[in-house]
């Protein structure tokens, strides 16, 4: 069973450029997540979809930041414009949703990204 | 509100020593509680969880960790540490309620030494 991929791996933007994340959960996971997580720190839950409705944005800076889960599969995380601050390893996880607060989240690689 | 806390953000212990990693929790409901390790460059993976069943929870790579409610402690232990284990651990908690939202601790970095 493939496990959750992101693409790309790693990034280096300059600031005010904008970047995408890609996700695709593993496959009949309802539950998908976005996470920053900065260096010596635990994730960051940005936003987290049922299907494809966002129930829980409420870490995610709307000014810059926008996610997408059409059709309820893979994902997008973008940002817009990437500002110093941003430089981080953005983790997409999913779960099957089912087991209430015991369901267990994969992760993916995670895309490192850097802004100079 | 909340909160885990990671005592010891290194740990360093000779290969086929003790590995105990600590985990305290603040939550005033039944908590769900999980240990995640994550290697270099990769995401996280998924050690063991407690759900309210059994309090010594068993998990991959020869780690369990035991619930102890009076305690508020989860911690994770290996009976005898592989270089392979150096790592990063993470120590989560969520309840019922909370939308399945986990409160992460800072995580403990595991070295091994030969």
């Amino acid at each position: 069973e493939a496990g959750v991929v992101q693409s790309p791996r790693y990034k280096i933007i300059e600031k005010k450029q904008p970047v995408a994340f890609w996700c695709n959960p593993i496959s009949g996971h309802n539950t998908l997540y976005w996470y920053r997580q900065n260096l010596g720190q635990g994730p960051e839950l940005l936003i987290r979809y049922e299907n494809e409705e966002a129930v829980d944005d409420s870490q995610l800076p709307k000014d810059r930041f926008s996610a997408e889960r059409l059709k309820g599969v893979d994902s997008t995380l973008k940002i817009q414009p990437a500002e110093l601050g941003d430089s981080a390893v953005y983790l997409c996880a999913s779960s099957l949703g089912t087991s209430g607060s015991g369901d267990e989240q994969y992760f993916g690689p995670g895309t490192r990204l850097t802004v100079t | 509100a909340q909160s885990v806390t990671q005592l010891g953000s290194h740990v360093s212990v000779s290969e086929g020593a003790l590995v105990l990693l600590r985990c305290n929790y603040s939550s005033s409901v039944p908590p769900y509680l999980f240990w995640y390790v994550q290697y270099p460059n990769q995401g996280l993976q998924l050690l063991l969880k407690y759900t309210s069943a059994a309090t010594l929870v068993k998990g991959i790579n020869g780690f369990e960790a035991e619930f102890k409610k009076s305690e508020t402690s989860f911690h994770l232990t290996k009976p005898s540490a592989h270089m392979s284990d150096a790592a990063e651990y993470f120590c989560a908690v969520t309840y019922a309620g909370n939308n399945r939202k986990l409160i992460w601790g800072l995580g403990t970095s595991l070295a091994v030494n030969p």
